[in-house]
């Protein structure tokens, strides 16, 4: 089963972007959904967005529309969320999260999580 | 946006309890329902999804329940390393499949 490597912590700016990877280590994201969960320090769980690689489709929650680019790269072994136009409130600890596609058949769950990226927003 | 509100918001146990948890969509979500733990400083875990399908490797102590707007996760018999926070999150449809506020079960 694919495991998840997210990079490492980041401070950043207000009004600056943040790069966020996550590298499946033992597979590909072929025939999975990728997506991407945020927490801010002692609060519950927040969904951003998703991307399948294998239709070429992604998806976003409104709130982050126009913010977040969410891509999957590098024959599919990474994936990556941008987000932009930073705010101290998007402080949080970052998740990407996969489901397998035929395993989840019409349903939509994540099974295998990263372990967070910690993006500090501060001045 | 699908609302989903999860009762309690905290709970406190003993070990060999039966622990219920709830969770209540703003509407009805048939079984889109999947449920996770998460334990301090630690990634969520899926142990419930479609509404009452096990993950494999989860223990059968947990169990799943409901439709449409009412959702249950039961822990049969409470074990020590089932504190934590456990979260509901609906799949229904469209984005964004939110996720409850929380349920953070203590070990007495």
């Amino acid at each position: 089963q694919v495991q998840l490597v997210q990079s490492g912590a980041e401070v950043k700016k207000p009004g600056s972007s943040v790069n966020v990877s996550c590298k499946a280590s033992g597979g590909t994201f072929n025939s999975y959904t990728v997506t991407w969960v945020r927490q801010a320090p002692g609060q519950g769980l927040e969904w951003m967005g998703r991307i399948t690689p294998l239709f070429g489709t992604a998806d976003f929650a409104q709130k982050f529309q126009g913010r977040v680019t969410i891509t999957a790269g590098e024959s599919t072994r990474i994936a990556y969320m941008e987000l932009s136009s930073l705010r101290s409130d998007d402080t949080a600890v970052y998740y990407c999260a996969t489901g397998d596609i035929a395993a989840a058949g019409h349903y939509y769950y994540m099974d295998v999580w990263g372990k967070g990226t910690m993006v500090t927003v501060s001045s | 946006d699908i609302q989903m509100t999860q009762s309690p918001s905290s709970l406190s146990a003993s070990v060999g309890d039966r622990v219920t948890i709830t969770c209540r969509a703003s509407q009805s979500i048939s079984r889109y329902l999947n449920w996770y733990q998460q334990r301090p400083g630690k990634a969520p875990k899926l142990l419930i999804y479609a509404a009452s399908s096990l993950q494999s490797g989860v223990p059968s102590r947990f169990s799943g329940s409901g439709s449409g707007t009412d959702f249950t996760l039961t822990i049969s018999s409470l074990q020590p390393e089932d504190f934590g926070t456990y979260f509901c999150q609906e799949t229904y449809d469209t984005p964004p499949y939110s996720f409850g506020q929380g349920t953070k079960l203590e070990i007495k």
